[in-house]
């Protein structure tokens, strides 16, 4: 799987965006872009994904750079349970292949 | 949406006992289901992969042995850690695909506690 690149940690206000910056500058042109979420002591939580088109749902979007090296997971209006640590991942769509996790964003919502 | 369930959410339990998690496919079967560990301040790790009805397979590094794992059924799989010690203790977590292009699943996680 292509290794990942993202912030350590991040701020944002409460009720404001949250851009949540990716770079996958080896992402191979099977790999799909994922992001999950991690509540502390709790299990990951899918977000969202995409392969190459703008993706959204009804938790956060998904913007992939044309060339594909990049990516930003957008949380409209971020609220103080989006605290999370958030993980950036390209894998295959695979049954059978699982997910490898790099250190993810802090990102921290303040009132 | 696919829901993994995990069981128990936490136990603790005195060094050189064997304790014995769940992993549940509450809504789709899973042939396939995946046990990652993740230690205080650090990401998850894959242990293993579970597949029902085989063996399953380890990550480099964790011992077979001391990490059971038993995939009997489409909705079940269980990770027994034998003769547990304190640098076990763990956040231990599942995950599983659902339907057929679903993204990965992951169970709510169980906090083992080593004394």
């Amino acid at each position: 799987d292509a290794k990942t690149t993202q912030p350590t940690s991040m701020d944002c206000a409460e009720g404001r965006a949250a851009n949540l910056p990716c770079n996958h500058s080896t992402i191979s042109g099977n790999e799909y872009v994922y992001w999950y979420r991690q509540i502390h002591s709790q299990g990951p939580q899918y977000i969202i994904h995409g392969l190459k088109n703008n993706e959204t749902n009804e938790m956060a979007s998904l913007i992939i750079t044309e060339d594909r090296k990049s990516s930003t997971l957008i949380l409209p209006h971020a609220t103080l349970r989006d605290t999370a640590v958030y993980y950036c991942i390209v894998s295959q769509n695979s049954g059978y292949s699982t997910l490898t996790f790099g250190k993810g964003t802090m990102l921290l919502v303040s009132p | 949406g696919a829901v993994v369930s995990q069981h128990p959410s936490w136990v603790i339990c005195k060094s050189g006992t064997s304790v014995k998690i769940e992993c549940r496919s509450l809504d789709f079967q899973a042939t396939t289901m995946f046990w990652y560990r993740q230690f205080p301040k650090q990401s998850l790790m894959l242990m293993a992969t579970s597949n029902e009805g085989s063996k399953a397979t380890y990550e480099q590094g964790v011992e077979k042995d001391k990490f059971l794992i038993n995939h009997a059924s489409l909705t079940l799989s269980t990770l027994t850690v034998t003769s547990a010690h304190p640098e076990d203790s763990s956040f231990y977590i599942c995950s599983a695909f659902g339907q057929a292009d679903s993204p990965l699943h992951f169970g709510n996680g169980t906090r083992l506690t080593v004394t």
